[in-house]
């Protein structure tokens, strides 16, 4: 039973191009869940989602990023116009109902 | 070895000794706490949870004690072993929303 598979694992943009994150839940988990890690600090969250909606959108940036999680196909974290202070860590995480969430490897973001 | 997550989020403990990692939660109203492991380079690993009914659940080596007067989760890990060095999080979740909110993380460092 395959895991939360997040790809790439590893994206160089330079300034001004876009990204895109993709993760693929766990078999069965209907609720998807970005957060983002800078190094040596803690997991900040970005947005939750259900198949075709948004749930809490609350930690994502006004500006430049969104998310999707359509009814095919994974979940993507669509970045536009990337700058250094966008290099991080992006962790996807999926659950069902009241049940702890499993996460991804993540991907390591580097903007030049 | 103790450490307090916020205060102090480095630990170190002698290989065989008993670690005990602490976290201070935020919310009253929060029901269901769980416990990751996070190892350089990987996504956080599921370790161990507890709801708000119970005060203390056992794992292989590992248990978690919840005081919800004063909102403190600890993890409690025995015998502890070089593979154990990481950083550990504690996340709490409330009864609406399907939503995690993760503390700062504590880095356990194991000296053989």
């Amino acid at each position: 039973n395959a895991g939360v598979m997040q790809n790439p694992r590893h994206l160089v943009r330079r300034r001004g191009q876009e990204a895109r994150l993709r993760c693929s839940p766990m078999k069965g988990h209907s609720h998807v869940y970005w957060y983002r890690q800078l190094p040596e600090e803690g997991l900040k969250f970005m947005v939750y989602l259900q198949k075709e909606n948004i749930i809490d959108e609350s930690g994502m940036p006004k500006e430049r990023f969104s998310a999707e999680f359509p009814k095919e196909g994974p979940s993507i974290l669509r970045i536009q116009q990337v700058v250094r202070g966008d290099s991080a860590a992006y962790f996807c995480a999926s659950s069902v109902n009241n049940s702890p969430l499993h996460f991804g490897n993540g991907t390591r973001l580097t903007v030049t | 070895g103790e450490s307090v997550g916020l205060h102090l989020p480095t630990l170190s403990v002698q290989e065989g000794d008993n670690s005990i990692i602490n976290c201070a939660y935020s919310n009253s109203a929060s029901d269901y706490f769980i416990w990751y492991k996070q190892e350089s380079g990987k996504g956080p690993q599921f370790i161990i949870d507890i709801r708000s009914n119970m005060d203390k659940r056992q794992g292989q080596r590992v248990t978690v004690l919840l005081n919800k007067t004063v909102k403190h989760l600890s993890l409690q890990i025995a015998a502890t072993q070089p593979g154990d060095s990481a950083v550990y999080f504690c996340a709490e979740s409330r009864p609406t929303g399907n939503q995690f909110y993760f503390g700062t993380g504590t880095s356990l460092t194991v000296i053989p």
